[in-house]
């Protein structure tokens, strides 16, 4: 069963507008929740991640917002310009094997 | 500069061919991973280990097999490849606790 659910699938946004991207998930057992940015051709890169004692991390034009009372969490992306096109994957850590359980990723477009 | 490499980054090869793909990391990770991956699609676990001479398969079933004989090295094989197997290919790493490092990723066509 999907454990995390991603959305939007795409999103077009305007250059300088707000980008976000939403994750929902089931289990309880998670203990770190990472967003990756992958560009065609490469491979997905840590963009900014949180843990569940906070609920939210900024860096930069960058944001996690976490609640975990409605176990959903968000990337937004502030300014967004050009060179943030890209496809972005949510992830969450199970606490007990330790490994990444991925979201099915969103293509995201910024135009000029 | 510790990092997490993969060759070759592109592959054609024809049916029935024997294939290794090969990944290397340089940051000392006991756990490595092999996701299969369509252009801008979900990401399959198909292959992790958690260390030496330790291997399990992934989420997604897949023909390929791997072998982690030192730490720094998890190749995977395909001993005959097929259309079914065209993808492109991610090796990770990780520390205990921390999120994964991909590789750039091996691009297979197999015609």
């Amino acid at each position: 069963q999907q454990q995390v659910k991603q959305s939007p699938q795409s999103l077009i946004v305007q250059k300088g507008g707000i980008s976000i991207i939403n994750c929902a998930y089931e289990n309880t057992a998670f203990d770190y929740f990472p967003w990756y940015q992958q560009f065609p051709g490469k491979g997905p890169a840590l963009l900014i991640a949180i843990r569940p004692d906070v609920s939210e991390k900024k860096e930069g034009r960058f944001t996690i917002s976490f609640n975990k009372s409605a176990k959903q969490f968000s990337l937004h992306i502030m300014d967004s310009q050009p060179g943030d096109s890209a496809t972005y994957f949510c992830a969450l850590r199970d606490g007990n094997t330790d490994k990444l359980i991925f979201g099915t990723g969103t293509r995201l477009q910024v135009f000029p | 500069e510790a990092d997490i490499y993969q060759t070759p980054r592109y592959l054609v090869i024809g049916t029935g061919k024997k294939i290794t793909l090969e990944c290397s990391q340089t940051m000392g990770h006991d756990k490595m991973y092999w996701y299969q991956q369509d252009p801008g699609m979900e990401l399959h676990l198909i292959h992790y280990s958690y260390g030496v001479n330790s291997t399990e398969k992934g989420d997604l079933s897949s023909e390929s097999t791997v072998s982690r004989i030192r730490t720094e090295h998890f190749p995977l094989t395909l001993e005959s490849a097929r259309p079914s197997h065209t993808s492109q290919y991610l090796c990770a790493s990780s520390a205990q606790g921390y999120g994964y490092t991909f590789g750039s990723g091996t691009r297979l066509t197999v015609v």
